[in-house]
């Protein structure tokens, strides 16, 4: 099973913008959908991005993901001490016959 | 208001089974697809099983295939994992999770810890 590969930790100040990066295989990717979670110290993950770039209600607009070819890119902008959490991106493997869903390998966001 | 609430986790040692339980409410399980995803401390997300809405399809992760069996009862509106052979690094958080649009995992549980050590 592949992982998706995504830096270890990004960092800025608060109000900066961070950029987290999810790399994978044409197999992981392929025509399937990237889903964004964090998931805060001691906490289970939430949904941030669904469908590489949609926001489930009550996901403010800071948060944006977008999807090209085999990367996926989720952007936090007006960065707040609140987002100091652990990120994750996931996606289907497209593949379908292993039915596998493979996550990203995370990356922890630090404001500075 | 969609809530998941596992249980059934506990001290095992290496070798045994437990049957872990995720407890649906706000919902009807037997609509949507579920998944059960681990966490070992210290590490990243590890997805394990999946069951389609309609409870024909099952997928495991390779590391768990043979081992573990995911099942359902829809008149308790729970989701289940037989977890069997347990060996040290199943040692981990098992959260189950709802699949909503896109596939992605809409609702999370807040997890059942699973601990394998003799």
């Amino acid at each position: 099973q592949s992982v998706l590969t995504q830096p270890p930790s990004v960092s800025a100040a608060p109000g900066q913008k961070v950029t987290i990066s999810c790399s994978g295989s044409s197999s992981d990717f392929g025509n399937s959908y990237v889903s964004w979670y964090q998931q805060l110290p001691g906490t289970a993950p939430k949904l941030l991005i669904f469908e590489n770039n949609k926001r489930p209600l009550g996901i403010p607009d800071r948060f944006s993901g977008s999807k090209s070819g085999t990367s996926a890119t989720l952007d936090i902008t007006g960065l707040q001490t609140g987002d100091e959490a652990d990120y994750y991106c996931g996606t289907w493997d497209s593949n379908l016959s292993s039915g596998l869903f493979v996550f990203g390998s995370g990356t922890k966001v630090t404001v500075l | 208001e969609v809530q998941l609430v596992e249980s059934g986790g506990g001290l095992i040692q290496p070798g045994g089974s437990l049957r872990l339980s995720c407890a649906a409410s706000g919902f009807t399980l037997s609509s949507y697809a579920m998944d059960w995803v681990r966490q070992a401390p210290g590490k990243g997300l590890e997805w394990v099983s999946y069951m389609s809405s309609g409870g024909n399809t099952k997928y495991y992760a390779d590391s768990v295939k043979g081992r573990f069996t995911i099942s359902r009862d829809n008149a308790k509106n729970s989701l289940f994992l037989q977890v069997n052979s347990l060996r040290a690094e199943d040692t981990a958080v098992y959260f189950c999770a709802r699949e909503g649009n896109g596939y992605a995992f809409d609702y999370w549980g807040r997890g059942t810890l699973v601990t394998v050590s003799s």
